[in-house]
Formats: C-alpha cells, sequence, structure tokens
C-alpha cells in the first residue's frame, strides 16, 4: 500500500506565508486532499482536487501539485490556523484503498 | 444539513467484537460513497474501509482486513462497520465520513464527517 509523508511541525510567523508538503507515489497519479483539524475536533477539508476549496474556506489556502508532491499553502496565516493537517489521496494501486500522511502540526507564531 | 452520527463504541475485551453504526442525514446517502478513519489517542488520521454507494465496491487498510467488515443499508441512510477479533491497536476514535463525488466508486475526497465513536480494546 502507498505512504504519505508529511513534515511532523512547521511554524510560520502571523501574516507570513507557509507551505506544507505531502510526498507519495500515489500524488503521481492522484491529486491530494487536504484536512485542518483543530484539538478535539473532527478534521475538516480544506483543499481537494486541483485547487479546490469547499464552500465556507477562506480563500488564503490554497493547493498546488508537481510530481510526487503536493502542497497546502497558506498565504498570511492567522492565529485560527494553528491546527493539525494532513493530506490524503487514493492508493496508488488504484484500487480500494485510501491513504493518510502522518499530519503537520502548524504553529502560528 | 449535513449530519453524520456515529453510535456503538465502548470498552471491550481484546478478541470481542463490536458493530458501529453512523446515521446520515441532509444528502442522498444512497448517492455516496462511504468511509471509515480512525485516530488512535494523540495520534494521527488512518483510512480504515470504504465502500461505494451501491455496496459494489468496498476496501479495507491492511491493518484490518479480515477483521473488520463494512455495509450500509440506504434505507435507513445508515452506514456500518462490524469489527471482530478486536486488539489494543484498534483502539481509537472512528469517523464516519462523506465522500464528495456523488455516483461513484469513491474518490476519498471527505467533505464531511461525525464526531465520531471512542474504540477501547483493553482487558
Amino acid at each position: 500500500s502507498s505512504e504519505l509523508t508529511q513534515d511532523p511541525a512547521v511554524s510560520v510567523a502571523l501574516g507570513q506565508t507557509v507551505r506544507i508538503t505531502c510526498q507519495g507515489d500515489s500524488l503521481r497519479s492522484y491529486y491530494a486532499s487536504w484536512y485542518q483539524q483543530k484539538p478535539g475536533q473532527a478534521p475538516v477539508l480544506v483543499i481537494y482536487g486541483k485547487n479546490n476549496r469547499p464552500s465556507g474556506i477562506p480563500d488564503r489556502f490554497s493547493g498546488s501539485s508537481s510530481g510526487n508532491t503536493a502542497s497546502l499553502t497558506i498565504t498570511g496565516a492567522q492565529a485560527e490556523d494553528e491546527a493539525d493537517y494532513y493530506c490524503n489521496s487514493r492508493d496508488s494501486s488504484g484500487n480500494h484503498l485510501g491513504v493518510f500522511g502522518g499530519g503537520t502540526k502548524l504553529t502560528v507564531l | 444539513e449535513v449530519q453524520l452520527v456515529e453510535s456503538g463504541g465502548g470498552l471491550v475485551q481484546p478478541g470481542r467484537s463490536l458493530r458501529l453504526s453512523c446515521a446520515a442525514s441532509g444528502f442522498t446517502f444512497d448517492d455516496y460513497a462511504m468511509h471509515w478513519v480512525r485516530q488512535a489517542p494523540g495520534k494521527g488520521l488512518e483510512w480504515v474501509s470504504g465502500i461505494s454507494w451501491n455496496s459494489g465496491s468496498i476496501g479495507y487498510a491492511d491493518s484490518v482486513k479480515g477483521r473488520f467488515t463494512i455495509s450500509r443499508d440506504n434505507a435507513k441512510n445508515s452506514l456500518y462497520l462490524q469489527m471482530n477479533s478486536l486488539r489494543a491497536e484498534d483502539t481509537a476514535l472512528y469517523y464516519c465520513a462523506k465522500d464528495i463525488t456523488p455516483m461513484g466508486a469513491a474518490d476519498f475526497i471527505f467533505d464531511y464527517w461525525g464526531q465520531g465513536t471512542l474504540v477501547t480494546v483493553s482487558s
């Protein structure tokens, strides 16, 4: 089965731009989706597909992809963006299997 | 408003069974694939199992294959996870999640999540 790799922790100064990355073979064939999870809460979808935001997600969140790497960019990070971020995709086999990255803890300084 | 409400979690001894349920409302349940995702205490998310809108396509993570069975009852707008031969490492918060694309096998994009039901496997 596939694996997706994320940096465990990233920090950003308030108002600055931060990029969170996700690497894996499945990303050569499938787009990553990104989820934000705050303590004690269920995950929330923030980016999916090529660069799509669900309704209600601020436009400071954007996504991109190149080769086996997907990125979530937050332009002008806010204090409320401090959270865990997870990427996921379909498994590279194309079978009915899903995979998540290990998650990135984002700290807004 | 889309709502997913999980139930059935609890404390169970190793080797025993448990059945989780997810009651869905606010959308046409039988149009969408559904999934179970779990999160062990203090750990990351793990996809557990998924089922297409018509139950024609089903998948399991290697960690639960052969022990867990996913199913759905479209007439009751409900998703289930039968968990057998439970192990300590199955201890987690189990989320029910809706796939984003209608009438597909699954896109593995989860646009709505429940609040989860906690399963604790311990003697």
